[in-house]
């Protein structure tokens, strides 16, 4: 009864550096989601995936990449962090477009 | 655009007391309306949901009616309880966006 797994939970990394956030989904949903959420502000969507092999701009894109490598998996890369990226980040994934999303325990990521 | 906007917290409630949490919306078409909730350290957990004018949402003792005429969806519940302390997210699906549209969030503390 996994659901969303976003791997790792923590992370500290160091102005400059990269690093590549997982997440995978065991429901045979179609679209997944990549949110931050900072406080005060809610969740932001940065990408989303609507459906295997394809992927779109969000709120706040910049910064980021992503990867649908298949339909389980929706990745999300930093290539060079910055101290604003520090946020935790949280994926999620969505059978239909009437159905709710289904979301991950988060990863917390902090940049020095 | 599309948006949420919800009352600002924290809100903090003695145990049995009523709860309601504010949440207006704007959006062109009809969308679908959600609560969802974070309990500390944890990904957001749909609450409940409504997909049409007049519908009302309910779980766990929370409730919310879709309002169109007054472009509303606000969160009630008769008697909280310590165990109610999370963060509270409405949010809407236009499906023209394919996305979710998420509010700031509203703390709701509750004390013994």
């Amino acid at each position: 009864n996994a659901g969303v797994t976003q791997t790792p939970k923590f992370q500290v990394l160091k102005t400059g550096q990269s690093m590549t956030l997982q997440c995978a989904q065991d429901m045979n949903h179609n679209s997944m989601y990549w949110y931050r959420q900072d406080p005060g502000m809610g969740l932001r969507l940065i990408y989303y995936s609507a459906s295997e092999g394809t992927t779109d701009k969000g709120e706040v894109p910049n910064g980021y990449n992503v990867s649908r490598l298949n339909k389980r998996e929706f990745s999300l890369r930093l290539e060079s962090a910055a101290p604003s990226q520090t946020s935790v980040y949280f994926c999620a994934s969505r059978l239909d477009r009437d159905q709710p999303q289904h979301f991950g325990d988060g990863t917390r990521l902090s940049i020095l | 655009g599309n948006s949420v906007t919800q009352m600002e917290g924290p809100v903090t409630l003695s145990e049995e007391a009523f709860l309601t949490i504010n949440c207006t919306y704007t959006a062109t078409g009809y969308p679908s309306l959600f609560w969802y909730v974070q309990y500390p350290g944890e990904g957001l957990q749909l609450l409940l949901k409504a997909t049409k004018a007049d519908d009302k949402g309910s779980n766990k003792g929370f409730e919310a009616t879709y309002r169109k005429e007054t472009t509303s969806f606000h969160l009630e519940k008769g008697s909280v309880q310590v165990s109610d302390s999370a963060v509270y997210f409405c949010a809407l699906f236009s499906g023209g966006y394919n996305k979710l549209i998420f509010g700031a969030g509203t703390r709701l503390a509750v004390h013994p």
